[in-house]
C-alpha cells in the first residue's frame, strides 16, 4: 500500500524557517516524481513545486521561487521542503503527493502556521 | 497571470447527473494540458480521480469521466450519490514543469 506521511509542520514566526519531510513506503520511490502541493485554510488548492525521480529537475510556482527549496533522498525514501523567508500567507496545509501527469496519490499533509 | 476557472457551486440530485468544468481565462483547454480532477471532503487530503484528461485512478466507480467539452475539460458524474458531496477541483499543467489548480466546484447532493 502506497503510504506518505508528511511531518515537519508548526508553528513558526513570519521570516522563519521551517523543514518538511515527507516519508514514503510501498513503493519503489526512487522511480516517481514528487510535488508538494498546499491548501490554505479554507481555500483551494495550490501546486507549490515538483522534483524528478533522480532529484535532476525541479520546478516551482512563481510565488515560491527563491524562498522554497525542493529535495529528495532516495536511498532514505524521503521527500523534503525547505522553506525560508516566511509569510502569513504561507499558512496552509501542505501536502506531499506522488507521481505526475496528475496521477498522484497523496499524503495526509501537515498543517504549517505562519504568525507571530 | 493564468487563471483556471470552475464553477464554485453545482447542485444535483440524488442519481442524477452533473457535468463540472474545467476552463482557462486565455487558452482552450486540449489534451496538451492534462487535465486532471480530485475530490477532497472537508478535513480530509485530496483523491485523485481522473487525470490525463479521462483515464481513471485506480479505484474510482466508472460513474466518473473525464472529457473535453468545447473548450473546456469536463468531469461528468452519473448516478450521483449522497457521498459524492464534495469539493472538486481540477488542475491544468501549464508547460515548463509548472501547474495551474481551478478555484474548486463544491459539489451538493440533494
Amino acid at each position: 500500500e502506497v503510504q506518505l506521511v508528511e511531518s515537519g509542520g508548526g508553528l513558526v514566526k513570519p521570516g522563519g524557517s521551517l523543514r518538511l519531510s515527507c516519508a514514503a513506503s510501498g513503493f519503489m520511490f526512487s522511480y516517481y516524481n514528487m510535488n508538494w502541493v498546499r491548501q490554505a485554510p479554507g481555500k483551494g488548492l495550490e501546486w507549490v513545486s515538483s522534483i524528478s525521480s533522480s532529484g535532476s529537475y525541479i520546478y516551482y510556482a512563481d510565488s515560491m521561487q527563491g524562498r522554497f527549496t525542493i529535495s529528495r533522498d532516495n536511498a532514505k525514501k524521503s521527500l523534503y521542503l525547505q522553506m525560508n523567508s516566511l509569510r502569513a500567507e504561507d499558512t496552509a496545509v501542505y501536502y506531499c503527493a506522488r507521481g505526475d501527469n496528475g496521477d498522484y496519490a497523496w499524503g495526509q499533509g501537515t498543517l504549517v502556521t505562519v504568525s507571530s | 497571470q493564468t487563471v483556471v476557472t470552475q464553477e464554485p457551486s453545482f447542485s444535483v440530485s440524488p442519481g442524477g447527473t452533473v457535468t463540472l468544468t474545467c476552463g482557462l481565462s486565455s487558452d482552450s483547454v486540449s489534451p496538451n494540458y492534462y487535465p486532471s480532477w480530485y475530490q477532497q471532503t472537508p478535513g480530509q487530503a485530496p483523491r485523485t480521480l481522473i487525470h490525463s484528461t479521462n483515464i481513471r485512478s485506480s479505484g474510482v466507480p466508472d460513474r466518473f469521466s473525464g472529457s473535453i467539452l468545447g473548450n473546456k475539460a469536463a468531469l461528468t458524474i452519473t448516478g450521483a450519490q449522497a457521498d459524492d458531496e464534495s469539493d472538486y477541483y481540477c488542475v491544468l499543467y501549464m508547460g515548463g514543469g509548472s501547474w495551474v489548480f481551478g478555484g474548486g466546484t463544491k459539489l451538493t447532493v440533494l
